[in-house]
C-alpha cells in the first residue's frame, strides 16, 4: 500500500510555478521523501529526495514541512514538457519502490 | 542522474513463445534490479526484486515459472517471459538501485511486449 496521499490530477498554466502537494503522515523518521515522474509511455524519471532538509536542484525544489508529515514538490517555471504524471514516494534507502497512482500533471498553453 | 536502460524497447512475439527483455545499469554497478509492468491507464505494478547471485523475490500473483529473472552480473538482469500469452502484451519497466549514489533507484526507459 501507498503510504502517500496525493490528488489526482492539477493544471498549471506554461511559465508558472506548479507545485504538488503530498501527504505523508504515517512517515517514520528514517524514511526520506522521492519524488519522480513518468512521462507517457516512458520509464518514470528520479526528480528529486530529501529527509527533512528542504532540497534544490535543476529539476525542482522539495519543501518537507518540519514535522514532516506533508512535503510539496515546486517546478519553479513549467513547460509543455514537464506534463507527466508526479509520484509521491516514501522509503527507506534500501526499500523498494511501490508506486500509488500519483498526481497527473497538465500544463496549460 | 544514473543511466539505466534496457533493451528491445519493443517487441512483438507469437503466443507461445517466449521473450528476453535486458536491464542495463550503464555507468554503475547494481546490486539490487526491479521488474514493474505497466497496462495502459494505471500504476506500475512491482513483480519481483532481483539482487546480484541470488534467485529474485516475487510479488505476491506474480507467476516465477512464467517471469524468469535472471541477475547474473553486478550491471545486467534479464526478465523472460516464457509462453507468452496475449494478456502478458504490456509495458515491462526495470529499475536499478545505484548504492554508490545515496541508493537511488533510477528507471530503464521500459519495452512495449506486444503478443499475438
Amino acid at each position: 500500500d501507498a503510504k502517500t496521499t496525493q490528488p489526482p490530477s492539477m493544471d498549471c498554466a506554461e511559465g508558472r510555478a506548479a507545485n504538488l502537494p503530498c501527504n505523508h503522515s504515517t512517515i517514520s523518521g528514517n524514511e526520506y521523501v522521492y519524488w519522480y515522474r513518468q512521462i507517457h509511455s516512458q520509464g518514470p524519471q528520479y526528480i528529486i529526495h530529501g529527509l527533512k532538509n528542504n532540497e534544490t536542484n535543476e529539476m525542482a525544489s522539495l519543501i518537507i514541512t518540519e514535522d514532516r508529515k506533508s512535503s510539496t514538490l515546486i517546478l519553479p517555471h513549467a513547460t509543455l514538457r514537464d506534463t507527466a504524471v508526479y509520484y509521491c514516494i516514501v522509503m527507506v534507502g534500501d526499500d523498494k519502490i511501490i508506486f500509488g497512482k500519483g498526481t497527473r500533471l497538465h500544463i496549460l498553453p | 542522474g544514473a543511466v539505466v536502460s534496457q533493451h528491445p524497447s519493443r517487441v512483438i512475439c507469437k503466443s507461445g513463445t517466449s521473450v528476453k527483455i535486458e536491464c542495463r545499469s550503464l555507468d554503475f554497478q547494481a546490486t539490487t534490479m526491479f521488474w514493474y509492468r505497466q497496462f495502459p491507464k494505471q500504476s506500475l505494478m512491482l513483480m519481483a526484486t532481483s539482487n546480484e547471485g541470488s534467485k529474485a523475490t516475487y510479488e505476491q500473483g506474480v507467476e516465477k515459472d512464467k517471469f524468469l529473472i535472471n541477475h547474473a552480473s553486478l550491471t545486467l538482469s534479464t526478465l523472460t517471459v516464457t509462453s507468452a500469452h496475449p494478456e502478458d502484451s504490456s509495458f515491462y519497466i526495470c529499475s536499478a538501485r545505484d548504492p554508490a549514489g545515496g541508493n537511488t533507484i533510477y528507471f530503464g526507459e521500459g519495452s512495449w511486449l506486444t503478443v499475438v
